[in-house]
């Protein structure tokens, strides 16, 4: 059945290496997102991209890169650059078509601990 | 800055009870408001939502409130069940954005 699917679900990272969290939807969603969620933070947007070959940076991009080949692919790598990548990842996907008003729907995240 | 605002951090109600959990915003160009909830290491799934030219929607024992002039929403939760306790994140977005806003979330116990 359709849905949003993100891996590893527990990364551990050494500090200096970059690392790079998958995730796929098979909704046929254009719009795709990805967020940090910290304690006492709620969720905040990363990068997020309305369609394939484009993105563009969140509230909190630096240290982060990401690329969209693929409809369904939105992969997000944590380079050396993040000072604090310790965090809950999540991913999301909506209809997108340039408008926000409609629901987005979310995988069931990726939690990236530094050793 | 916070454009979405949910100041109470927790929220324990009586099983049985009615759960309202609230949500300020502060940009007045918002016009979609959502009721995400969360389970702990589960991303968030859609509630609710309402458009701004609605002043309440509902769906089942979800009933969510929208006072455009006070730039305030709520959500009723009734009655409330134990499967109820998770944290809940209030989002907006504006006309043709492409991105929502997500408040920093509400957790809520409810209590046998």
């Amino acid at each position: 059945d359709g849905g949003i699917t993100q891996s590893p679900k527990y990364l551990f990272r050494k500090e200096g290496q970059n690392v790079t969290l998958s995730c796929e939807q098979n909704l046929n969603h254009d719009a795709m997102y990805w967020y940090r969620q910290d304690p006492g933070q709620g969720l905040r947007l990363i990068y997020y991209s309305q369609i394939v070959n484009d993105f563009q940076k969140g509230d909190i991009a630096e240290g982060y890169s990401v690329s969209r080949e693929k409809k369904e692919s939105f992969p997000l790598t944590v380079t050396s650059a993040q000072k604090n990548p310790t965090a809950f990842y999540l991913c999301a996907s909506s209809m997108g078509g340039g408008y926000s008003n409609q629901p987005q729907h979310f995988g069931d995240g990726t939690r990236l601990s530094i050793l | 800055d916070q454009q979405v605002k949910q100041n109470s951090p927790s929220l324990s109600v009586q099983e049985g009870r009615i759960s309202i959990l609230n949500c300020d915003y502060t940009n007045s160009m918002f016009d979609y408001f959502l009721w995400y909830k969360k389970y702990p290491a589960e991303g968030p799934t859609f509630l609710i939502s309402i458009s701004s030219i609605k002043d309440k929607n509902e769906d089942g024992r979800f009933t969510v409130f929208l006072n455009k002039s006070a730039k305030h929403l709520s959500l009723h939760i009734v009655p409330s069940q134990p499967g109820d306790s998770a944290v809940y994140f209030c989002a907006a977005s504006g006309v043709r954005d492409d991105k929502i806003i997500f408040g920093k979330g509400t957790r809520l116990h409810i209590l046998p």
